[in-house]
């Protein structure tokens, strides 16, 4: 069966830090991979998604990147974090055919202070 | 592009009455429609999904949906709810856009009181 792995759970990181966020999935191969970022009332917003190694497309600018060196994992990172970073990450995946549903990470809770 | 909008941001309701969640989507191609459920710093759970066929949708824990093509919605329901259905319930659209990631509505908090 397929599971999707993210950590860490929670971070709590100075202004101007580095991040980086780790996903993998497993038991699956080619998937679509998505990074989404939840704010409080807002839903969940759409940052990142990739069809494949090395494709990422970005969804809105920011002061975050994403890159997919494996075909199954997915990356999430910044060079300089920004108070307004903070928010809950949620990485997923579905199947490449897509239409399907995708399915979820149990998130990481990231707070820059 | 595909969107939803859930018409609902918070739904009070007593254990064991019936309960309806809306959403109405947009899109001007065929769509396939989701609703999660996400309990407090979790990821987030498929309850049920409307790929094609049968409009009438049923999921886990009890809950369905109608795919109502002339309302452009995608209701959820629950004939009596329990306590610990309270939690957070989104609305998702999928289409060929964006790798087939998935729009979600802004969410409704259900909460279940006895």
């Amino acid at each position: 069966s397929q599971t999707i792995h993210q950590w860490p759970a929670t971070l709590v990181q100075p202004v101007g830090s580095p991040l980086s966020l780790e996903c993998t999935v497993e038991g699956t191969s080619n998937p679509n991979l998505y990074w989404y970022r939840q704010a409080a009332g807002r839903g969940l917003q759409l940052l990142f998604y990739s069809v494949g190694i090395g494709q990422i497309s970005s969804e809105v600018p920011q002061n975050l990147s994403a890159s997919r060196p494996q075909d199954r994992q997915f990356i999430l990172s910044s060079k300089k974090l920004l108070l307004s970073d903070s928010g809950f990450y949620l990485c997923a995946w579905s199947a490449s055919t897509g239409g399907g549903e995708a399915f979820f990470g149990q998130g990481t809770r990231l707070t820059v202070v | 592009a595909q969107s939803v909008t859930q018409l609902d941001s918070q739904v009070p309701v007593f254990e064991e009455a019936p309960v309806e969640l809306r959403c109405n989507y947009s899109s001007s191609v065929s769509v396939y429609l989701f609703w999660y459920v996400q309990y407090p710093n979790q990821g987030l759970q498929l309850l049920l999904k409307y790929l094609s066929g049968s409009t009438l949708v049923k999921g886990i824990n009890g809950f369905e949906a109608e795919f109502n093509k002339s309302q452009t919605s995608f209701h959820l329901r629950k004939p009596s709810v329990h306590i610990s259905d309270t939690a957070e319930y989104f609305c998702a659209v999928s289409g060929i856009n964006s790798g087939y990631a998935l729009n979600f509505g802004k969410g409704t908090s259900l909460l279940v009181t006895p």
